[in-house]
C-alpha cells in the first residue's frame, strides 16, 4: 500500500529550530518533496530529495533515509512568516503513472513569538 | 513571466449546475494535474495529463470530467453529479524528471 505519514500540528518559538518527520510507505520511491502552504493560498516548492542524506537551501534543509522510508524538514531561525503547512510528497513509481505525488496530509505549524 | 494562473479564485454556483474551472500554463510542461483540497485533509488527485489529447482518473474523478486539446490548457467541470464539490481546487503542472509539481493559486468553489 501507499501511506505518508507526518504529524498533525507543531509548535515552535520565533528564532528557534524545528524539525518536521516524515515517514512513507510506496510500492516504488522515485523521489520526495516538501511543499509549504500558507493558509488560502496554493502549495509552493521547498526542497527535492531522491538520494539519501542532507539537502540545503538557506535557513531550510531536508534529509532523506531511503532504507528506513523516512525524511525531516529541518527550519533554522524560525520566522513569524514561516508559520504555515509543510506538506510531504512521494513520487509515485508504480503503474506507470510517472510523476504523479502521493501527499501526506500536512503538519501545520505555529511560530509564537 | 511564466507560471500557472487559475480562475477566477472565488466561485459561487446553485446546486445542480456544472461549472467549468480553468487553468493554464506558460512553462511548457508536458503534464497538469487537478487536485480538491478539504479542510483538514491532503490533496486528492482528481485527474491528471501526461500528453495532449490524453488524460487519467486520479483517486476521486467521479463527478468531474476534464479536456486537454492544447498543452498549456487543462479545464476541469465539475459536474452536478459531485456529490459535495464545495472545496478548494489547485490546478498542477510538471515535467521532469525530477517531476516537481507548480501549483496555481487555487479556485475556492462554494455551491449553495
Amino acid at each position: 500500500g501507499q501511506n505518508i505519514d507526518q504529524p498533525t500540528e507543531m509548535t515552535a518559538t520565533e528564532g528557534a529550530i524545528v524539525q518536521i518527520n516524515c515517514t512513507y510507505q510506496t510500492s516504488g520511491f522515485n523521489g520526495l518533496f516538501w511543499y509549504q502552504q500558507h493558509a488560502g493560498e496554493a502549495p509552493t516548492f521547498l526542497s527535492y530529495n531522491v538520494l539519501d542524506g542532507l539537502e540545503e537551501k538557506g535557513r531550510f534543509s531536508s534529509f532523506l533515509s531511503r532504507s528506513k522510508g523516512y525524511s525531516y524538514l529541518l527550519l533554522k531561525e524560525l520566522q513569524m512568516k514561516d508559520s504555515a503547512s509543510y506538506l510531504c510528497a512521494v513520487i509515485d513509481a508504480a503503474g506507470g503513472s510517472q510523476g504523479n505525488l502521493i501527499f501526506g496530509k500536512g503538519t501545520k505549524l505555529s511560530v509564537k513569538p | 513571466d511564466g507560471g500557472i494562473t487559475q480562475s477566477p479564485k472565488y466561485l459561487f454556483r446553485k446546486e445542480g449546475q456544472n461549472v467549468t474551472l480553468s487553468c493554464e500554463q506558460n512553462l511548457n510542461h508536458d503534464a497538469m494535474y487537478w487536485y480538491r483540497q478539504d479542510p483538514g485533509q491532503g490533496l486528492r488527485l482528481i485527474y491528471y495529463s501526461q500528453i495532449v489529447n490524453d488524460f487519467q482518473k486520479g483517486d476521486i474523478a467521479e463527478g468531474y470530467s476534464v479536456s486537454r486539446e492544447k498543452k498549456e490548457s487543462f479545464p476541469l467541470t465539475v459536474t452536478s453529479a459531485q456529490k459535495n464539490p464545495t472545496a478548494f481546487y489547485l490546478c498542477a503542472s510538471s515535467t521532469g524528471p525530477p517531476w516537481a509539481q507548480f501549483f496555481g493559486p487555487g479556485t475556492r468553489l462554494t455551491v449553495l
